[in-house]
């Protein structure tokens, strides 16, 4: 069975700090996987990933995939209280000519003053 | 960029009623939709993919005849919660691809609806 788990499941730190926030997975038909934020309403898209080994990088995100391991993590480096969110990692599995996007339980940050 | 909206954003509705959710892709068009529900403090879960002009195809537990999924057109779908109950008190995510996009290409989600039945 496909299955994207994230690591912590909660996280607070405080302003300044940097976290990463972990996702690994096992999903058949591999294409991408994602990285969203989401605050109260529906997520924001952050980093889609293909390919191992490249960074993507926006402002103080920044993300990572090793498809060897199966895993990516994402880092977010001096935290500010707006970054306070549940951050999902999905995966893109091919499934006949569509894909589906496989959710992993999110992880939520809080970052304090 | 690509803008999905859903309506109504919040419903609330007695026990053993419908309820309708509509989600559209506003400045393209998308052959394939997807309908998420997510419970507090938990993520998304698929429930069904839609496309246009065909059936839906849902998820494993997912009761089709609960769940109607009705994708008209290339740029609307629609969820209809038949019978509702407060268990299926939930947020309800939208999602579509663009039509012709790159197999790669990410979703583009709408804003959410809100589902409370009492």
């Amino acid at each position: 069975e496909d299955k994207v788990v994230q690591s912590p499941l909660s996280l607070v730190v405080h302003e300044g700090d940097t976290v990463t926030l972990n996702c690994s997975y096992e999903v058949t038909n591999f294409r991408s996987l994602l990285w969203y934020k989401q605050e109260k309403k529906a997520p924001t898209f952050l980093f889609m990933l293909t390919s191992s080994g490249i960074e993507k990088k926006s402002g103080r995100l920044s993300s990572i995939l090793d498809k060897k391991e199966l895993f990516s993590i994402l880092n977010i480096t001096a935290t500010q209280t707006g970054d306070s969110a549940i951050y999902l990692c999905a995966v893109d599995s091919f499934s006949g000519n569509t894909g589906k996007l496989i959710f992993g339980q999110g992880t939520t940050l809080q970052v304090k003053p | 960029g690509a803008v999905v909206s859903q309506h109504p954003s919040r419903v609330i509705c007695k026990s053993g009623t419908s309820v309708k959710i509509e989600c559209r892709s506003l400045d393209f068009q998308a052959t394939t939709m997807f309908w998420y529900r997510q419970f507090p403090k938990q993520s998304l879960m698929l429930m069904a993919t839609s496309n246009e002009g065909s059936k839906a195809t849902y998820e494993q537990g997912v009761e089709k005849d609960k769940f109607l999924i009705n994708h008209a057109s290339l740029t609307l779908s629609t969820l209809t919660v038949t019978s509702a109950h407060p268990e299926d008190s939930s947020f309800y995510i939208c999602s579509a691809r663009p039509q012709g996009a790159p197999i790669t290409d990410t979703q583009y989600f709408g804003p959410g609806t809100r589902l409370t039945v009492l």
